[in-house]
């Protein structure tokens, strides 16, 4: 059974760095064609891509984000962390962690975390 | 602004046909990129609805279906159920400045 589970602070002071894990099971990274994804969902408000990284450690970033994201394997194998530099009170959301599918003409997020709301403030 | 538009609610009566649409352009839908649908209860994470098109995952009952065309695609769920009663975001690749994977900015089904 595949599943996927989010951890990290529930608050965050702005200008701070936020560091959330990405713990899965039922699969591996290591494993040709997986990748893991983070998405973010501000309350109330649509769904937006943040980065991916695949089973050959290349990395994806969201244009608009890039400079502010970085996306690894965690020291233990079924984990993946996300950093957020800088952090906002707009970025406050509900972050998920998910396993891509892909294809030749895109790519699809089979399997969601459960998410974790991350609030911003002082 | 989202790079894929959905309406922002559609209703229907139970046992009623309603439609989702997803409009695009020529660096995501229309570039032969695929669409991808997903359910969002209140208060739950999203599930993947429809992949690849038209295709539906183990459990996903035949009453959900998707389709393509051009820069657009749709959802249409047959048979409304009060369980329907859901958020739907469509999904698709861009080529775009953004990049990436594009979401619309979902679409907010009300079972009458």
């Amino acid at each position: 059974q595949v599943t996927l589970r989010e951890s990290g602070p529930a608050l965050v002071k702005p200008t701070q760095t936020l560091t959330l894990t990405c713990t899965f099971s039922g699969f591996s990274l290591s494993t040709s064609g997986m990748c893991v994804s983070w998405i973010r969902q501000p309350p109330g408000k649509a769904l937006e891509w943040l980065a991916h990284i695949d089973w050959d450690d290349d990395k994806y970033y969201n244009t608009f984000l890039k400079t502010r994201l970085t996306i690894s394997k965690g020291t233990s194998k079924n984990q993946v962390v996300l950093t957020m530099t800088n952090m906002d009170p707009v970025d406050t959301a509900t972050y998920y962690c998910a396993r891509i599918c892909a294809s030749a003409v895109g790519l699809w997020f089979g399997l969601w975390g459960q998410g974790t709301l991350v609030t911003v403030s002082s | 602004q989202s790079v894929l538009t959905q309406p922002p609610s559609v209703s229907g009566a139970p046992g009623q046909r309603v439609t989702i649409s997803c409009t695009g352009s020529s660096s995501n839908i229309g570039a032969g990129y695929d669409v991808h649908w997903y359910q969002q209860l209140p208060g739950t994470a999203p599930k993947l609805l429809i992949y690849g098109n038209n295709n539906r995952p183990s459990g996903v009952p035949d009453r959900f279906s998707g389709s393509k065309s051009g820069t657009s695609a749709s959802l249409a769920i047959t048979g409304l159920q009060a369980e329907d009663e859901a958020d739907y975001y469509c999904q698709s690749y861009d080529t775009s400045l953004s990049g990436g994977a594009v979401f619309g900015g979902g679409t907010q089904l009300t079972v009458l």
